[in-house]
């Protein structure tokens, strides 16, 4: 299912450095999500956008920066990283009438 | 306050068995209810959604709006069924956004 892909699927990095964690979706969706998946927690929603150039904060975007300067493409930085930033992190993607979000394969990012 | 609550963190049935995986949910209004599933190390997959009354793999779930209930429901567990399951809610406006509850995992015993 190659319509909504995320790089790397993989990350190790350390406390304190900046990474960016990339999605790209070739269907033409609106909306784009950030989400990250940790035991106990199910998904939290750490940004939205509703289309090119307007992002939103979801429920903890403490830490987190997105930029969508493209329709197809919606990176998610962290800025410093930290330990508790530690998790998997799906993108998803919906169009402007269905509410039914696709998601992407994920990216298992670990902060040591 | 809008919430989804699914109130089993695992749940193991034995093959064969019937399978119900129970979700419910707060709203004010009314809302679109979806089931996602996901495979052990998959992404997310939407299983079913409330408006299309449809089946798959086996699975129904019917809203009760009385109760506030979005239940899965299959007769009889297969062993490829063993994922996480999530119960979502959106609401009906443009730039309303999903809500998951914190997922059931369904472990199915041979």
């Amino acid at each position: 299912d190659a319509g909504i892909t995320q790089s790397p699927r993989y990350k190790i990095t350390e406390t304190g450095r900046q990474v960016t964690l990339m999605c790209h979706q070739t269907w033409s969706h609106s909306y784009m999500f950030w989400y990250r998946q940790d035991l106990g927690h199910g998904l939290r929603l750490i940004y939205y956008s509703a289309a090119a150039d307007i992002t939103d904060k979801g429920e903890v975007s403490d830490g987190y920066v997105v930029s969508r300067s493209k329709t197809e493409n919606f990176p998610l930085t962290l800025e410093s990283a930290t330990r508790s930033q530690t998790s998997v992190y799906f993108c998803a993607s919906r169009t402007e009438g269905l509410r039914e979000q696709y998601f992407g394969p994920g990216t298992r990012l670990t902060v040591t | 306050a809008q919430r989804v609550t699914q109130p089993e963190k695992l749940l193991s049935v034995f093959k064969g068995a019937p399978v119900e995986l129970k979700c419910n949910y707060s709203y004010s209004g009314s809302p679109e209810l979806f089931w996602y599933v996901q495979y052990s190390r998959q992404r997310l997959q939407l299983l079913l959604r409330h408006i299309s009354r449809e089946s798959i793999k086996g699975f129904t779930a019917d809203l009760n709006k009385g109760e506030t209930s979005f239940h899965l429901k299959k007769p009889f567990a297969q062993e490829e069924d063993s994922a996480m399951y999530y119960c979502a809610l959106s609401g009906r406006n443009r730039d309303d956004k999903i809500i998951f509850g914190k997922g059931t995992r369904l472990h199915i015993l041979p």
